[in-house]
Formats: C-alpha cells, structure tokens, sequence
C-alpha cells in the first residue's frame, strides 16, 4: 500500500553544518507533500510544502527537493541551530481535496554542539 | 491570536471504558482533522470534519468516532477503551477544505491501563 517513509531516524548535525533529511514515497499519485517539525512536548509545526509541479522550494533556511523519478523529498536546513532539534514528519497528500496525509515515522535531528 | 486548543492535556482511562477528548479550532477555520500519534511512529489520519460533516476517515474501526459543532469545535470518541489506544491524539484545524497548511494543537495523552 502507499506508505512515505524516512531512510534514517537519527540524525547528528554539528552546529552551524547543513542537515540534510530524507524522505521516499510510493505513491506516484501523490500530489502534495509537506513537511513538519515536531518538538517535544509540542504538536507538529508546519515547515514547508511543495506541490508535485515543482521540484524545489525554498523559505528561511529551509529548501525542500522533490524528485518525482525516484519519488524521493528532501529537506535542507541551512546553519542548522540548537533550535532546530526535533522530529521532522514528511507526509504526503493523495489529490483532490482529501486532507487524508499519509505520514512517515519521522527523524529525530540532533544538534551537536 | 489563539491556537488550536485541545482539552484535557493528559487523559488516564481503564480498559473498557469510553474516552471524550476535545478540539477548538483557530478562529475561522471549519475544518478539524483527528490524528492518532503512537509512541516513536508517525501520525495516523482518524477523521476529518468540515462544515459539521464527516468528510473522511481514516483505516480504524466504528469505536473511534467523532462530531463537529456548529461552532467549528469538534469532540473525538473512543468506545471500549484498548490498551494500543494509549497515544498521542493530535488535533489539528485549516481553512475549508482543499487548504494546504493545517496548525496543530498540543495534542492530548491518553493512557489506557
């Protein structure tokens, strides 16, 4: 069935590094994916979103790729911060106006000092 | 402006019994969405109202069950409590359907012992 899941549920990210967080799906139908950020204690915070007619989008330090070939999504974090650490929930959306998301586990970022 | 709100926090009920957890939309918005987030997984789709009707549902049975009020506010119910229904149960609320960004509540901790 279709199902997104995270290759890693850890990630180690040094202090000002880059974070790179990756995500696959397996519906090909699927035509909007989003991002979330979930800190503890704290409900899901929406990141940042990107329809299926694009392949990159960018905001405040964050860059989300989506690559329809491989069905694979991605989230960049600039300068990753202390503030950044949490889970990150990549879900995605099959068509039409059904906010049914289908979401991954979920990757738990560390930031390292 | 105030967010999701959702009531109890924490929630402690015995096998068997019926749990009634609560949701107050971001004024506005008509559409609620009922997550269930088990321990360490991601967030599993429930329910979706809009407009004081069920629009959707996701893969669980009858005993899970919900309203929305006139007010936009919506309740969510559990029959004949399970033990595996112990979980984060996360609210969340967006513009009429078709939205894209959906805020999340702080979510309600049901323990089912």
């Amino acid at each position: 069935g279709e199902s997104v899941g995270l290759h890693l549920p850890t990630l180690s990210v040094q202090e000002g590094d880059n974070s790179i967080i990756n995500c696959a799906y397996s519906n090909s139908a699927s035509d909007y994916f989003i991002w979330y950020k979930q800190e503890s204690g704290k409900g899901p915070q929406f990141i940042i979103d990107i329809r299926s007619n694009m392949d990159k989008r960018q905001g405040q330090r964050v860059t989300v790729l989506l690559n329809k070939t491989v069905k694979h999504l991605s989230l960049q974090i600039a300068a990753t911060q202390p503030g950044d650490s949490a889970v990150y929930f990549c879900a995605e959306n099959i068509g039409d106006s059904n906010y049914q998301l289908i979401w991954g586990a979920g990757t738990k970022l560390i930031i390292k000092p | 402006e105030a967010g999701v709100t959702q009531s109890p926090t924490h929630l402690i009920k015995t096998r068997g019994q019926q749990a009634t957890l609560r949701c107050s939309p971001i004024s506005g918005h008509t559409s609620v969405y009922w997550y269930q987030q088990a321990l360490g997984l991601g967030l599993q789709f429930l329910l979706w109202y809009d407009e004081g009707e069920e629009r959707n549902r996701g893969n669980f049975p009858p005993r899970f069950s919900g309203r929305q009020f006139p007010n936009y506010s919506s309740e969510l119910n559990v029959n004949a409590l399970e033990l595996e229904d112990s979980a984060l149960y996360l609210c969340a609320s967006s513009f009429r359907r078709a939205a894209t960004e959906a805020f999340f509540g702080q979510g309600t901790r049901l323990t089912v012992v």
